[in-house]
Protein backbone atom coordinates (compact mmCIF):
# COMPACT_ATOMS: atom_id res chain seq x y z
CA UNK A 1 0.00 0.00 0.00
CA UNK A 2 0.98 3.49 -0.33
CA UNK A 3 3.67 4.81 2.43
CA UNK A 4 2.18 8.39 4.11
CA UNK A 5 4.90 9.83 6.86
CA UNK A 6 4.65 12.43 9.60
CA UNK A 7 7.13 14.05 11.78
CA UNK A 8 7.51 14.71 14.26
CA UNK A 9 6.22 10.96 16.01
CA UNK A 10 5.99 13.02 19.14
CA UNK A 11 6.64 16.67 20.53
CA UNK A 12 6.53 18.43 24.01
CA UNK A 13 6.06 22.23 23.84
CA UNK A 14 5.04 24.63 26.47
CA UNK A 15 1.62 26.42 26.47
CA UNK A 16 1.51 29.55 24.22
CA UNK A 17 4.21 28.11 21.46
CA UNK A 18 3.67 26.74 17.94
CA UNK A 19 4.19 23.39 16.37
CA UNK A 20 4.10 22.34 12.85
CA UNK A 21 3.43 19.11 11.98
CA UNK A 22 4.74 17.81 8.64
CA UNK A 23 2.32 14.99 6.55
CA UNK A 24 4.01 13.38 3.64
CA UNK A 25 3.11 10.95 1.04
CA UNK A 26 5.97 9.06 -0.50
CA UNK A 27 5.53 7.21 -3.00
CA UNK A 28 2.28 8.80 -4.51
CA UNK A 29 1.15 12.23 -5.25
CA UNK A 30 -1.96 13.55 -3.01
CA UNK A 31 -3.93 16.26 -4.61
CA UNK A 32 -6.03 16.40 -1.19
CA UNK A 33 -5.03 15.45 2.51
CA UNK A 34 -7.06 15.23 5.60
CA UNK A 35 -5.96 16.30 9.09
CA UNK A 36 -7.91 13.97 11.95
CA UNK A 37 -7.44 14.77 15.47
CA UNK A 38 -7.95 11.32 17.95
CA UNK A 39 -8.30 12.04 22.23
CA UNK A 40 -7.53 8.86 24.34
CA UNK A 41 -9.55 5.98 24.04
CA UNK A 42 -11.92 7.98 21.47
CA UNK A 43 -12.32 7.65 17.31
CA UNK A 44 -10.65 10.26 15.17
CA UNK A 45 -12.78 13.26 14.72
CA UNK A 46 -12.24 14.93 10.89
CA UNK A 47 -10.72 18.36 11.65
CA UNK A 48 -10.21 19.47 8.10
CA UNK A 49 -9.63 18.77 4.55
CA UNK A 50 -6.14 20.43 2.96
CA UNK A 51 -6.28 20.48 -0.99
CA UNK A 52 -3.48 21.58 -2.49
CA UNK A 53 -3.03 24.88 -4.06
CA UNK A 54 -6.15 26.00 -1.80
CA UNK A 55 -7.62 26.91 1.29
CA UNK A 56 -8.53 24.30 3.57
CA UNK A 57 -11.99 23.50 4.22
CA UNK A 58 -11.94 23.00 8.11
CA UNK A 59 -14.99 21.31 9.97
CA UNK A 60 -17.70 22.88 12.01
CA UNK A 61 -15.80 23.92 15.46
CA UNK A 62 -12.37 23.70 14.52
CA UNK A 63 -10.63 27.22 14.66
CA UNK A 64 -9.07 27.49 11.57
CA UNK A 65 -6.68 30.44 12.82
CA UNK A 66 -5.67 28.00 15.65
CA UNK A 67 -4.88 24.86 13.34
CA UNK A 68 -3.10 26.87 10.05
CA UNK A 69 -3.49 23.76 7.11
CA UNK A 70 -0.73 24.60 4.09
CA UNK A 71 -0.79 22.01 1.06
CA UNK A 72 1.70 23.91 -0.99
CA UNK A 73 2.62 20.80 -2.84
CA UNK A 74 1.31 17.30 -4.21
CA UNK A 75 3.31 15.65 -1.33
CA UNK A 76 3.58 17.41 1.73
CA UNK A 77 0.35 18.85 4.10
CA UNK A 78 1.46 20.92 7.21
CA UNK A 79 -0.57 21.36 10.37
CA UNK A 80 0.50 24.24 12.36
CA UNK A 81 -1.29 24.45 16.28
CA UNK A 82 -0.66 27.85 17.09
CA UNK A 83 -0.43 28.86 20.60
CA UNK A 84 -1.20 25.65 21.82
CA UNK A 85 -2.89 25.25 25.48
CA UNK A 86 -2.29 21.88 27.24
CA UNK A 87 -6.25 21.19 25.75
CA UNK A 88 -4.77 20.80 22.45
CA UNK A 89 -2.82 17.38 23.82
CA UNK A 90 -3.75 14.98 21.38
CA UNK A 91 -2.90 12.31 18.83
CA UNK A 92 -2.78 14.04 15.42
CA UNK A 93 -2.93 12.00 12.19
CA UNK A 94 -2.83 12.98 8.59
CA UNK A 95 -4.42 10.89 5.59
CA UNK A 96 -3.59 11.22 1.84
CA UNK A 97 -6.44 10.13 -0.49
CA UNK A 98 -4.96 8.11 -4.10
CA UNK A 99 -2.31 5.42 -4.33
CA UNK A 100 -3.11 2.14 -5.26
CA UNK A 101 -5.77 1.55 -3.60
CA UNK A 102 -8.32 3.83 -5.56
CA UNK A 103 -9.53 7.16 -5.34
CA UNK A 104 -11.50 6.27 -2.50
CA UNK A 105 -8.97 5.05 -0.25
CA UNK A 106 -7.61 6.80 2.52
CA UNK A 107 -3.54 6.00 3.47
CA UNK A 108 -3.06 7.14 7.04
CA UNK A 109 0.22 8.87 8.64
CA UNK A 110 1.56 7.05 11.72
CA UNK A 111 0.76 10.00 14.13
CA UNK A 112 2.09 12.73 16.30
CA UNK A 113 1.26 12.40 19.48
CA UNK A 114 1.62 16.49 21.05
CA UNK A 115 2.23 17.05 24.60
CA UNK A 116 1.10 20.89 25.48
CA UNK A 117 2.53 21.34 28.91
CA UNK B 1 -24.53 13.62 9.99
CA UNK B 2 -23.48 10.06 9.85
CA UNK B 3 -23.50 7.86 13.44
CA UNK B 4 -21.31 5.56 13.21
CA UNK B 5 -21.55 2.86 16.11
CA UNK B 6 -19.44 -0.33 17.35
CA UNK B 7 -19.22 -2.25 20.55
CA UNK B 8 -16.29 -0.61 22.97
CA UNK B 9 -15.39 -4.33 23.73
CA UNK B 10 -14.28 -7.79 22.63
CA UNK B 11 -12.30 -10.71 24.11
CA UNK B 12 -11.62 -13.74 22.32
CA UNK B 13 -9.66 -16.73 22.79
CA UNK B 14 -6.29 -17.28 20.55
CA UNK B 15 -7.50 -19.56 17.72
CA UNK B 16 -11.26 -18.74 17.50
CA UNK B 17 -12.61 -16.46 15.14
CA UNK B 18 -13.75 -13.08 16.35
CA UNK B 19 -16.54 -11.20 14.81
CA UNK B 20 -16.49 -7.34 15.01
CA UNK B 21 -20.00 -5.38 14.53
CA UNK B 22 -20.54 -2.04 12.98
CA UNK B 23 -23.82 0.09 12.35
CA UNK B 24 -24.16 3.43 10.62
CA UNK B 25 -26.86 5.46 9.57
CA UNK B 26 -25.85 6.87 6.08
CA UNK B 27 -26.89 4.51 3.31
CA UNK B 28 -25.28 6.79 0.57
CA UNK B 29 -21.82 5.27 2.03
CA UNK B 30 -20.04 4.20 -1.17
CA UNK B 31 -16.64 2.62 0.33
CA UNK B 32 -17.20 1.29 3.88
CA UNK B 33 -13.53 0.31 5.21
CA UNK B 34 -11.97 -1.13 7.82
CA UNK B 35 -8.95 -0.15 9.94
CA UNK B 36 -6.57 -1.46 12.48
CA UNK B 37 -4.94 0.75 15.16
CA UNK B 38 -2.18 -0.57 17.66
CA UNK B 39 -1.39 1.66 21.01
CA UNK B 40 0.03 4.61 19.92
CA UNK B 41 0.23 4.14 16.17
CA UNK B 42 -1.79 5.04 13.42
CA UNK B 43 -3.74 3.43 11.15
CA UNK B 44 -3.64 0.52 8.49
CA UNK B 45 -6.42 -0.09 6.74
CA UNK B 46 -7.12 -3.70 6.58
CA UNK B 47 -9.96 -4.15 3.77
CA UNK B 48 -12.74 -2.11 2.35
CA UNK B 49 -15.89 -3.59 0.37
CA UNK B 50 -18.00 -1.39 -2.25
CA UNK B 51 -21.42 -0.63 -1.49
CA UNK B 52 -22.75 -2.78 -3.85
CA UNK B 53 -21.15 -5.84 -2.63
CA UNK B 54 -22.15 -8.21 0.36
CA UNK B 55 -19.31 -9.80 0.75
CA UNK B 56 -15.41 -9.83 0.50
CA UNK B 57 -12.88 -12.35 1.86
CA UNK B 58 -8.92 -11.71 1.64
CA UNK B 59 -7.31 -14.15 3.54
CA UNK B 60 -8.54 -14.47 7.59
CA UNK B 61 -10.87 -11.39 7.05
CA UNK B 62 -13.86 -11.69 5.80
CA UNK B 63 -15.98 -8.49 5.73
CA UNK B 64 -20.17 -8.47 5.20
CA UNK B 65 -21.79 -5.92 4.16
CA UNK B 66 -26.02 -5.95 4.89
CA UNK B 67 -26.94 -2.50 3.22
CA UNK B 68 -31.11 -3.57 4.81
CA UNK B 69 -30.11 -3.48 7.98
CA UNK B 70 -27.07 -0.76 7.78
CA UNK B 71 -24.72 -3.72 9.39
CA UNK B 72 -21.12 -4.44 8.56
CA UNK B 73 -18.85 -7.03 9.93
CA UNK B 74 -15.34 -7.93 9.70
CA UNK B 75 -14.38 -11.74 10.53
CA UNK B 76 -10.93 -12.66 11.50
CA UNK B 77 -10.49 -16.44 11.16
CA UNK B 78 -7.95 -18.20 13.85
CA UNK B 79 -7.42 -14.85 15.82
CA UNK B 80 -3.88 -14.56 17.21
CA UNK B 81 -2.66 -12.73 19.85
CA UNK B 82 -0.89 -10.18 17.22
CA UNK B 83 -4.51 -9.34 15.88
CA UNK B 84 -5.01 -7.58 19.52
CA UNK B 85 -5.61 -3.88 19.01
CA UNK B 86 -8.58 -1.30 18.37
CA UNK B 87 -10.65 -1.55 14.65
CA UNK B 88 -12.69 0.73 13.26
CA UNK B 89 -15.29 0.58 10.70
CA UNK B 90 -15.11 3.64 8.63
CA UNK B 91 -18.19 5.17 5.73
CA UNK B 92 -17.56 7.37 2.97
CA UNK B 93 -20.03 8.28 1.11
CA UNK B 94 -18.54 11.05 -0.89
CA UNK B 95 -15.26 11.86 -2.15
CA UNK B 96 -12.87 10.65 -0.06
CA UNK B 97 -14.51 12.18 3.15
CA UNK B 98 -14.54 9.87 6.00
CA UNK B 99 -16.58 9.32 8.87
CA UNK B 100 -15.26 6.62 11.44
CA UNK B 101 -16.71 4.28 14.21
CA UNK B 102 -16.31 4.85 17.68
CA UNK B 103 -13.98 1.68 17.72
CA UNK B 104 -13.67 -1.67 19.47
CA UNK B 105 -11.28 -3.19 21.33
CA UNK B 106 -10.20 -6.58 20.25
CA UNK B 107 -8.52 -8.62 23.44
CA UNK B 108 -7.06 -11.97 22.34
CA UNK B 109 -6.43 -14.16 25.29
CA UNK B 110 -3.29 -16.68 24.75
Amino acid sequence: GAVVSQHPSRVICKSGTSVKIECRSLDFQATTMFWYRQFPKQSLMLMATSNEGSKATYEQGVEKDKFLINHASLTLSTLTVTSAHPEDSSFYICSAGGGQGGGETQYFGPGTRLLVL
Amino acid sequence: GEDVEQSLFLSVREGDSSVINCTYTDSSSTYLYWYKQEPGAGLQLLTYIFSNMDMKQDQRLTVLLNKKDKHLSLRIADTQTGDSAIYFCALSGGYQKVTFGTGTKLQVIP
